[in-house]
C-alpha cells in the first residue's frame, strides 16, 4: 500500500472548517483513499473514502486532486467533539485478491478550540 | 450487540504468562482484523481473517503470537510467554468483504505485562 504523509498536528477554532491535508504521491490506480479518526481511548472510526471523485457524507467531505497524489479531508463546522487523531490511509480495494489491511501512519492530531 | 466487542477491556499479566484476547465481530462480517497500538503510534496491523482462514498474517511479530477464528465469527488472539514489550492496546475490527467498505473497530484490550 502507498505511503501517506500528514502534518503531525493542527488547530481549528470551533465552528470553522477544518481542512486536513494528506500526500500520497505513490498511489496506484486501484488504490482508494480512506480517512479514519481516533478519539482518545477509543478505537478508530471510519469517516469517508474515495477513489478519484470528490465524496461527501454526513461527517465530512473528501477532495482528491486530479492526479490523485494528494487529498484533503474537510470537516465543515468543527466542534470540540471532533478533537482526535485523523489518519489518511491508502488501500487496495478488498476483493481484488490482495491484502485488505489498513496501514496506519501516525496521523494528524486535530485540536478544536473554543 | 451492534458493535465489535472485545474482552477483557483491560488485562494485566506477569512476564512469561500466556494470555488470550477475544473479539466478537459484527454479525455477518466476514473479514476480521487484529491490530496493536503502542502509546503515541498509529495502529499496527497484525493479522487479517477472511472467514475462518488467515488471509494475511504478515504483521504477527513472532511465533509467540497466534490467532484463530474457528467458526468464522469470534476470534481469539493468543500470546505465549508474554514480554514487557507486548504491552499495548490490541484492537479488533470487522467488515464486509465487498464492496470496499469501512472497518468497524472495537474499543480494544489494554494489555499490560509486568
Amino acid at each position: 500500500d502507498a505511503k501517506t504523509t500528514q502534518p503531525p498536528s493542527m488547530d481549528c477554532a470551533e465552528g470553522r472548517a477544518a481542512n486536513l491535508p494528506c500526500n500520497h504521491s505513490t498511489i496506484s490506480g486501484n488504490e482508494y483513499v480512506y480517512w479514519y479518526r481516533q478519539i482518545h481511548s477509543q478505537g478508530p472510526q471510519y469517516i469517508i473514502h474515495g477513489l478519484k471523485n470528490n465524496e461527501t457524507n454526513e461527517m465530512a467531505s473528501l477532495i482528491i486532486t486530479e492526479d490523485r497524489k494528494s487529498s484533503t479531508l474537510i470537516l465543515p463546522h468543527a466542534t470540540l467533539r471532533d478533537t482526535a487523531v485523523y489518519y489518511c490511509i491508502v488501500r487496495v480495494a478488498p476483493g481484488t485478491g490482495t491484502a485488505s489491511k489498513l496501514t496506519f501512519g501516525t496521523g494528524t492530531r486535530l485540536q478544536v478550540t473554543l | 450487540g451492534a458493535g465489535v466487542s472485545q474482552t477483557p477491556s483491560n488485562k494485566v499479566t506477569e512476564k512469561g504468562k500466556y494470555v488470550e484476547l477475544r473479539c466478537d465481530p459484527i454479525s455477518g462480517h466476514t473479514a476480521l482484523y487484529w491490530y496493536r497500538q503502542s502509546l503515541g503510534q498509529g495502529p499496527e496491523f497484525l493479522i487479517y481473517f477472511q472467514g475462518t482462514g488467515a488471509a494475511d498474517d504478515s504483521g504477527l511479530p513472532n511465533d509467540r503470537f497466534f490467532a484463530v477464528r474457528p467458526e468464522g465469527s469470534v476470534s481469539t488472539l493468543k500470546i505465549q510467554r508474554t514480554e514487557r514489550g507486548d504491552s499495548a492496546v490490541y484492537l479488533c475490527a470487522s467488515s464486509f468483504r465487498d464492496p470496499p467498505t469501512e472497518a468497524f473497530f472495537g474499543q480494544g484490550t489494554r494489555l499490560t505485562v509486568v
